[in-house]
């Protein structure tokens, strides 16, 4: 299965401030996609990113909070802008690719 | 390194039957959290159940229930009296505080 680096593993930000994710996986797959948890909770899907086209969003999410980049096969980012406290969470990517899902090790965001 | 293996890519179980999903982990941490979720086809990530590392007694969540052994480094999800809405693919994880590892999945059909 593809091999994802996500960076940064955990960060510390101020309230007001953006924070770009990275997710490098080491095959072209297709499908990206842009997971949120909060303490407790279940993953939740925040965007599908395809190469050459606008990110999908979820109910609840928006392109201006969450802005996603999806430059070419290999790669994508995820922004957390203007964030607030509530927006500390772990953050993961993941790909679909042609023998199943593989998952990022995650960014563990705080922010203060 | 840090690796979690379902060592079943699909099952698959009558409709009021039990079913028993696999996963096995490695990790060196002492302290850690293990994970089932769920995905639908909406690729949404609902967690199913989750047990603390330096628990000994198995978690429960309804007709979900784990069998943890620490040792063995063992976390099977087993799903009792099941029903048409389990079917989806069923993902295990390890958290260790930092970062999560997931395994490859197993698509769940029930039958019925």
């Amino acid at each position: 299965s593809a091999v994802i680096s996500q960076k940064p593993s955990r960060d510390i930000c101020q309230r007001g401030t953006s924070l770009t994710i990275q997710c490098q996986v080491d095959s072209q797959v297709t499908m990206m996609f842009w997971y949120r948890q909060q303490p407790g909770q279940s993953l939740t899907l925040i965007a599908t990113a395809n190469q050459g086209s606008e990110a999908t969003y979820e109910s609840g999410f928006v392109i201006d909070k969450f802005p996603i980049s999806r430059p070419n096969l290999t790669f994508s980012t995820l922004t957390v802008s203007n964030m607030s406290p509530e927006d500390s969470s772990i953050y993961l990517c993941s790909v679909e690719g042609w023998n199943g899902y593989t998952f990022g090790s995650g960014t563990r965001l705080t922010v203060v | 390194a840090q690796t979690v293996t379902q060592s079943q890519p699909e099952m698959s179980v009558q409709e009021a039957e039990t079913v028993t999903l696999s996963c096995t982990y490695d990790t060196s941490e002492s302290n850690y959290y293990l994970f089932w979720y769920k995905q639908p086809p909406s690729r949404q990530m609902i967690l199913v159940i989750r047990q603390e590392a330096y628990k000994q007694q198995n978690a429960t969540e309804n007709r979900f229930s784990v069998n943890f052994q620490k040792a063995a480094k063992s976390f099977s999800l087993k799903i009792s009296d099941s029903q048409l809405g389990d079917t989806a693919m069923y993902f295990c994880a390890f958290f260790t505080g930092n970062q999560f590892y997931f395994g490859t999945g197993t698509s769940l059909t029930v039958i019925p």
